[in-house]
């Protein structure tokens, strides 16, 4: 099984700072790799796709980078609706998820 | 619009069993790989399960294997979830979601989740 590791646990940051969320694989996941968006209450949402690609409906402030087993996620200028939990998974292998990273209000 | 409805959540004995369905709306069904993906109280986001289109291909995540079934009826729109021998650990929300259209795991929609609670 592929395990995803997710840090920090806990990002607190301001509106109008960058976050960046990382995501490490314990092997290579080449560029199969999905962020999601959970706010409390909701299913989560479809942010990133294959590492880099914006899904329909994300701004341009969400972008995604990354190969093998390490990534990142960036939301340049956090606007009060990005603060949520995200989640990594990798759909290289038999799917697997990373145990989130919570951006909060500072 | 693209909706995924879950029902069938609720509270159950351990060693006992319950079906999850999930009716969808908006997209023709018979095109679309569908999935279970569920989420412990307080936790992360686990795949439970997923089936092709066509119905050809199942696929389970090793804590369920043996224990659930996954199905579709594409005259229906409809996905289920037949849950055997329940465990407290399987307690979760369970949601319904749909693949890309051209994405093999890329959960685009997501129902509203249906809670199943095992005591």
């Amino acid at each position: 099984e592929v395990v995803l590791t997710q840090s920090p646990a806990t990002l607190s940051l301001s509106p109008g700072e960058r976050a960046t969320l990382s995501c490490r694989a314990s092997e290579s996941v080449r560029n199969y790799l999905v962020w999601y968006q959970q706010k409390p209450g909701q299913a989560p949402r479809l942010v990133i796709y294959d590492t880099s690609n914006r899904a329909t409906g994300i701004p341009a402030r969400f972008s995604g980078s990354g190969s093998g087993t390490d990534f990142t996620l960036t939301i340049n200028s956090l606007e009060p609706e990005d603060f949520a939990v995200y989640y990594c998974q990798q759909r290289s292998k038999t799917t697997t998820f990373g145990g989130g990273t919570k951006v909060e209000i500072k | 619009e693209v909706q995924l409805v879950e029902s069938g959540g609720g509270l159950v004995k351990s060693g006992g069993s319950l079906r999850l369905s999930c009716a969808a709306s908006g997209f023709t069904f018979n095109k679309y790989g569908m999935n279970w993906v569920r989420q412990a109280p307080g936790k992360g986001l686990e795949w439970v399960s997923s089936i092709t289109s066509t119905a050809s291909y199942t696929s389970y995540a090793d804590s369920v294997k043996g224990r659930f079934t996954i199905s579709r009826d594409n005259a229906k729109n409809s996905l289920s979830l037949q849950m055997h021998s329940l465990r407290a650990d399987d307690t979760a929300v369970y949601y319904c979601t749909r693949d890309d259209a051209r994405l093999l795991s890329v959960y685009e929609f997501w129902g509203q989740g249906t809670l199943v609670t095992v005591s």
